[in-house]
């Protein structure tokens, strides 16, 4: 199994501001996973981070709206940039530490933006 | 890429009747299917899973059939409880030598009334 720690919990931000989300996972691992899930939704992946590597983004999401780091095996950050009210919605890391096994998520980031 | 199907989008039993959740999925190369269950403000849970070399997996009151050849799988809640009230999410994941991504499908809001 594997613990996620995933920070802020919500925030508040004015359009055109950046917010950096944090996710910590208390073991080592490949890759973690960002996820947006807007209000009553699913949930639809952004991008892929792999450590020592560029993230991989998934269709209609680009670097220089969700810039992601992965510094180490245990760490990464999502960045949302240049907000919009249309970036409000919940922000999730996920990891999956082995083969064939469950997706651990983070405990979310609501993000409003006002 | 991979797309996830799923069906019904909302879904209302009586306590004690049974529910069924239907997904499909694009990409024959699927191996890792799993069902998540989120409650209101909570992130997702695993509830059951099942790889491309099973066809059934049963635990409890809940179980998952998968069919390969058709490109669908189905979750199967019986003796249903209000506590099972929640949204429902299945994924389906191409695992190699590591979990890769989860693709989500829309979801299921399910009622149980008492």
């Amino acid at each position: 199994s594997a613990v996620i720690s995933q920070k802020p919990s919500r925030d508040i931000c004015q359009r055109g501001t950046s917010l950096t989300i944090q996710c910590q996972v208390d073991s080592q691992v490949t890759m973690m996973f960002w996820y947006r899930q807007q209000p009553g939704q699913s949930l639809t992946l952004i991008a892929t981070a792999n450590q020592g590597s560029e993230a991989t983004y998934e269709s209609g999401f680009v670097i220089d709206k969700f810039p992601i780091s992965r510094p180490n095996l245990t760490f990464s950050t999502l960045t949302v940039s240049n907000m919009s009210p249309e970036d409000s919605s919940i922000y999730l890391c996920t990891s999956r530490p082995q083969l064939n096994t469950e997706a651990f998520f983070g405990q979310g980031t609501r993000l409003t933006v006002v | 890429g991979e797309n996830v199907e799923q069906h019904p989008s909302t879904l209302s039993v009586q306590e004690g009747d049974s529910a069924v959740i239907k997904c499909t999925y694009s990409d024959s190369a699927s191996n890792y299917f799993p069902w998540y269950k989120q409650e209101l403000g909570k992130r997702p849970q695993l509830i059951i899973d099942i790889r491309s070399n099973v066809g059934e997996k049963k635990d409890q009151r809940i179980a998952v059939t998968l069919n390969k050849t058709a490109k669908h799988f189905s979750l199967h809640i019986t003796e249903t409880q209000p506590e099972d009230s929640a949204v429902y999410f299945c994924a389906a994941s191409k695992d190699r030598n590591q979990g890769g991504k989860l693709i989500f499908g829309q979801g299921t809001e399910l009622s149980v009334k008492p």
